[in-house]
């Protein structure tokens, strides 16, 4: 069973637009988020977290929102850029665990 | 520095060889993970040490057996696997939940073929 569930495996962006990825879970419990990026052949990057008691973070180019009521978070990069083409992955914290989703492609084309 | 380094890089073994995946950081960090990520999935949790302790097994098979020697090191010990556990297999810190902050530093990941 999916606890965390990013239903668009692929998105494609042109450079200087909005990119917009979208997250759903199941559990209301859940209290803290994550967003990662991954390249081919390497391991997670760390781009940017929240916790229940907020619904926006925002560092840079990358803000994360949160829709608790929705179970719903969402992270939004503007302007993206063409070294933004990669897989993103949201994750929630469960105890000293990090539950991933399926990942969304990110293509920033010129 | 928020770096995690992992060795192999690449590793190609036999279902009868033993081999071992190493990872270290300097981050300070007291919590340490293995997870295990196959092509087109997210990764998957298999083993939390906080503490040098085993805190965490996902009821992971015996022919893989982790160890904590240090609070900067994370061995990986790996012995008569299956050609399905072919994976990446990916090293991550962080530090304890009490400090309430929870994101995990990974490493570039091991590439593990077992023929």
């Amino acid at each position: 069973d999916q606890q965390v569930k990013q239903n668009s495996p692929s998105l494609s962006v042109q450079e200087g637009r909005i990119s917009i990825l979208n997250c759903d879970y199941t559990n209301s419990m859940f209290d803290y988020f994550l967003w990662y990026k991954k390249y081919p052949a390497e391991g997670p990057t760390f781009l940017i977290s929240i916790s229940s008691i907020k619904d926006k973070n925002e560092d840079g180019r990358f803000t994360v929102f949160l829709n608790k009521s929705a179970k719903h978070l969402s992270l939004h990069i503007v302007p993206s850029q063409p070294g933004d083409s990669a897989v993103y992955f949201c994750a929630v914290y469960n105890t000293d665990k990090l539950i991933f989703g399926t990942g969304t492609r990110l293509q920033v084309f010129p | 520095d928020t770096e995690v380094t992992q060795t192999p890089k690449h590793l190609v073994m036999g279902m009868t060889n033993k081999k071992s995946l190493k990872c270290e950081q300097h981050m300070g960090h007291r919590a340490m993970y293995w997870y295990k990520q196959k092509a087109k999935k997210p990764p998957e949790l298999m083993f939390v040490y906080s503490y040098e302790k085993l805190s965490i097994n996902e009821s992971v098979p015996s022919r893989f057996s982790p160890e904590c020697p240090n609070s900067s090191l994370l061995n990986l010990h790996l012995h008569a696997l299956q050609p399905e556990d072919s994976a990446l297999y990916l090293c991550a810190s962080s530090q304890l939940r009490t400090s309430g902050r929870h994101e995990q530093y990974f490493g570039p990941g091991t590439r593990l073929t077992v023929t």
